[in-house]
Order: structure tokens, then sequence, then C-alpha cells
């Protein structure tokens, strides 16, 4: 099945510092990747979809100030959380469809950011 | 409103057989997943439907009735690794993901 890389996949910064989070797809070409952050035994919840060579989309709710994206190629799509606060703790996936294949869509390893 | 239900928490033996539902009501419907997520870990996918009927693949089926907005994971032969949750998702008619809350699937020996 496709690959897809996300690094890191634990960060700990302190609190106003930047974080960027990279998600890569390894053998395909991803004009689509989505952002879902995931707090404890919760479910998933999407924060943006990034499409290649255009501004994401964001969710109700999600500050695009604070979470930066950019899909510069379609390859890699990054995560920029500005000015960390703890309470923007928690894990963070990305996700990829490979074009065509709308019948799955493939998960980076996901980012654990601890911000203290 | 959009909405994915799935049972919280499930208990089952080593061996046995265990079935996880899945009831939707979502902004149109193409295609029905179940996901398996390991604490800690991302999804990892498991099945996809988007016809009605089951869906069989190894130890793990799949059924979706799309009349009834239903679905659910059936895991045969249940083994230890099989502890974990499993995220039952639907892509609406923007062919967005909705998520359920998962299912904590808790295998005992």
């Amino acid at each position: 099945g496709a690959v897809v890389s996300q690094h890191p996949s634990r960060v700990i910064c302190k609190s106003g510092t930047s974080v960027k989070i990279e998600c890569r797809s390894l053998d395909f070409q991803a004009t689509t990747m989505f952002w879902y952050r995931q707090f404890p035994k919760q479910s998933l919840m999407l924060m943006a979809t990034s499409n290649e060579g255009s501004k994401a989309t964001y969710e109700q709710g999600v500050e695009k100030d604070k979470f930066l994206i950019n899909h510069a190629s379609l390859t890699l799509s990054t995560l920029t959380v500005t000015s960390a606060h703890p309470e923007d703790s928690s894990f963070y996936i990305c996700s990829a469809k490979s074009p065509g294949k709308d019948t799955e869509a493939f998960f980076g390893q996901g980012t654990r950011l601890t911000v203290v | 409103g959009q909405n994915i239900d799935q049972p919280t928490e499930m208990t089952a033996t080593e061996g046995a057989i265990v079935q996880i539902n899945c009831t939707y009501q979502t902004s149109g419907f193409n295609g029905l997943f179940w996901y398996q997520q390991h604490a800690g870990e991302a999804p990892t996918f498991l099945s996809y439907n988007v016809l009605d009927g089951l869906e069989e693949k190894g130890r793990f089926s799949s059924f979706l009735s799309r009349s009834k907005g239903y679905s659910y994971l059936l895991l045969k032969e249940l083994q230890m690794k099989d502890s974990a949750s499993y995220l039952c998702a639907v892509m609406d008619s923007n062919y967005q993901l909705i998520w359920g809350a998962g299912t904590k699937l808790i295998i005992k020996p």
C-alpha cells in the first residue's frame, strides 16, 4: 500500500514557540492531504484539508493563523503550530489520498506534541 | 447534523468472535471505512464498503446496509494483538470522512 511519512513522531516544545510537522507521501502524488487532531480517548477531528498549490480549507473553529498549513508540492504538506500553548498538546495525524483511490486514506504515523 | 454511533468499549475472549456495530446519519454517502488504532499510533485501514453486503478479508469482515444506515465489523479468532480501538468513518457527499468516536476492544485470555 501507499506510504505516508510524518515527522517528527514526538516533539516537546516550550510555550510560545512554534513547531513544524511534516507529512510526506513517499510513493505517490497526493493532491489532497488532511490534517487531524486527536485528544486522548476521542475521535479524530479534521482540522483542515490541504490542496497542493492552493490555500488550505480549515474546519470551523480551527484558527488558520495559529495552524499554518503549506502544501507546496505533490508529496509534502506541513503543519506549523505557532505560538504553542499547553492546550495545543495533542496527537496530530496527517493523511493523504492517492489520486483515483478514494477507497483508502493513508495515514502518517502521527505526531505527539507536548507543550510545556 | 451528521452523526456516527458506535459502542464506547467492548470486551471479548481470545479465540472468540466479536461484532462491533456502527450506525450513521450523514449528508450523502460515498462509502464506509473501518480503521484499527492502537494506543498512541495512527489508524490503519481495515475495510471499505460502498455497496450493501458482507466483505470478508481474512479474520475480519465488514457488513453494510445503506437503507438502515448500519455497518458492523466482525473479528474472528480473536488474538491479544487485536486489542485496540476500532474506528468507523463515513465518507459524505463532499468526500469528507466523518469519524465515529471509536470502540475500544479489550481482549481477555
